[in-house]
């Protein structure tokens, strides 16, 4: 069975202090990764979708990069607004997410 | 076309009610899911849909659940005999033709008392 599993579950950074956040999974067949944003009492946000290991993507201070085996979100000298709950989810028809990550960003 | 649009957003129901929620996903995306989410947890897979055809459902979906989507269009989730357990945030999502991306709407909020 896929299992999609994402550490740390917390992360408290000060504004500018950059970090990355792991997304490890297994699964058959993989049709794509992706990377999503989620505010409290909100639908998650569409961020990235990654293919093949290698590939990287990159909007605003995050960054997305994928290998066999796990994914990383890094992010770059974040700010306050950075401060959300990431996601990451395998795609083999049918979408697996892991528990995610907070992120909290004090300024 | 704005994205995925759920219904209601918030409903309030008493136990053993029925409710029914409705997904209208973005235009000419061929799959639609449906996803359970708890406070602190990731979304939880219910059911998709390919088109009108239910390919899968989830093993822990019970019989009081069902979803249809008819002519391949929106899809609409109902609750029989609503449980405390079914309060959570009920989530749809719509992939097109290639899995470029996967958009969600902004969720249905179940509160069961």
């Amino acid at each position: 069975e896929d299992q999609v599993t994402q550490s740390p579950e917390a992360l408290r950074l000060q504004e500018g202090e950059s970090s990355s956040l792991n997304c490890s999974y297994t699964v058959s067949g993989l049709r794509g990764l992706f990377w999503y944003r989620q505010d409290p009492g909100k639908g998650p946000e569409f961020l990235f979708t990654l293919y093949s290991a290698g590939e990287e993507k990159e909007k605003e201070r995050l960054k997305a990069t994928l290998t066999k085996k796990e994914s990383f979100l890094h992010i770059t000298a974040p700010k306050p607004e950075d401060s959300a709950t990431y996601l990451c989810a395998v795609n083999d028809y049918k979408l697996s997410f892991g528990a995610g990550t907070t992120v909290t960003v004090r300024a | 076309d704005t994205g995925v649009s759920q219904d209601p957003r918030h409903k309030i129901t008493k136990r053993g009610q029925n409710v029914t929620f409705r997904c209208d996903p973005i235009s000419e995306h061929n799959r639609l899911y449906w996803y359970r989410q708890t406070l602190g947890q990731g979304p939880e897979f219910l059911t998709y849909f390919q088109n009108e055809a239910q390919l899968e459902k989830s093993r822990l979906l019970s019989d009081r659940f069902s979803a249809e989507r008819p002519k391949g269009s929106f899809s609409t989730l109902e609750i029989q005999r609503t449980e405390q357990g079914d309060s959570a945030m009920y989530l749809c999502a719509s992939i097109p033709v290639g899995d470029t991306e996967a958009f969600f709407g902004q969720g249905t909020r179940l509160t069961v008392v």
